[in-house]
C-alpha cells in the first residue's frame, strides 16, 4: 500500500492552524497512525487507529479519516510543533510509511 | 520508564554483513512484538522487519527479504537484525521500536537509533 502525504512542506505562523494530508493507494479502514520527528530525534507516536491521540499527546493534535484519506489537524501551532510528520499504515503486510510533511514556521 | 537502545551500527563494505542490537528495558520485552524501522541520511522512514513477542511470526520490507534476518533473545531482552549481503541502500540509521499492546503494527516507544553505513 502506498501512502502519499501532502503537501511536502508546510510554512504556517505560530498559533495558526495546520492541516496535513494523508492518503493511502486502497483501504486501510482506520489502522492509520501519526508519528512527529524533530531534527536528531527518533519519531515519536502521536496518533493511532486515525483518531486516538498516544498517551501524553496534547489535546490540540487530532486525527480523522477513514479508509483511504486522512489528516491531522494541529488545532494551534506552538514553537515544539515544528517538526516532520509522518503517516503509517498498519492494515496490511509490508506496512508503509508515506514520505512525510514538514511544518515549519512561516 | 521504557528504553530501548541500539548498537551496532558502523562502516562496512558493499557484501558484507553485520549484526544490529537493541537492548529493552522498563517493560516485559517477552510480552513485546517488536519492529526495526530504518532512515536514509536525509529521507523518509522505511519499516523493515517485526517479529512477534514468540518469535513464531516474523515480516520483512521486499527491499530486505533473503538478506536481512530478525531475532530476539528474551532471556537477555536483546532484539537482533543480521544484515547480509549489505548493499550502498542499506545506509541509514536503524531505530528498533516496541509494538503498541494494542497492535502489532504501530511502534508507541522508539530508540535513538545507530548508524550504518555501506559504502567501499
Amino acid at each position: 500500500i502506498v501512502m502519499t502525504q501532502s503537501p511536502a512542506t508546510l510554512s504556517v505562523s505560530p498559533g495558526e492552524r495546520a492541516s496535513l494530508s494523508c492518503r493511502a493507494s486502497q483501504s486501510v479502514s482506520s489502522k492509520l497512525a501519526w508519528y512527529q520527528q524533530k531534527p536528531g530525534q527518533a519519531p515519536s507516536l502521536l496518533i493511532y487507529d486515525a483518531s486516538t491521540r498516544a498517551t501524553g499527546v496534547p489535546a490540540r493534535f487530532s486525527g480523522s479519516g477513514s479508509g483511504a484519506e486522512f489528516t491531522l489537524t494541529i488545532s494551534s501551532l506552538q514553537s515544539e510543533d515544528f517538526a516532520i510528520y509522518y503517516c503509517q499504515q498498519f492494515s496490511t503486510w509490508p506496512l508503509t510509511f508515506g514520505g512525510g510533511t514538514k511544518v515549519e514556521i512561516k | 520508564e521504557v528504553q530501548l537502545l541500539e548498537s551496532g551500527g558502523g562502516l562496512v563494505q558493499p557484501g558484507e554483513s553485520l549484526r544490529l542490537s537493541c537492548a529493552a528495558s522498563g517493560f516485559t520485552f517477552s510480552s513485546g512484538n517488536m519492529h526495526w524501522v530504518r532512515q536514509p541520511p536525509g529521507k523518509g522512514l522505511e519499516w523493515v522487519s517485526f517479529i512477534k513477542n514468540n518469535a513464531a511470526t516474523t515480516y520483512y520490507a521486499d527491499s530486505v527479504k533473503g538478506r536481512f534476518t530478525i531475532s530476539r533473545d528474551n532471556s537477555k531482552s536483546t532484539l537482533y537484525l543480521q544484515m547480509n549481503s549489505l548493499r550502498a541502500e542499506d545506509t541509514a540509521v536503524y531505530y528498533c521500536a516496541k509494538a503498541s499492546s494494542t497492535s502489532w503494527g504501530h511502534m508507541d516507544v522508539w530508540g535513538k537509533g545507530t548508524t550504518l553505513t555501506v559504502s567501499s
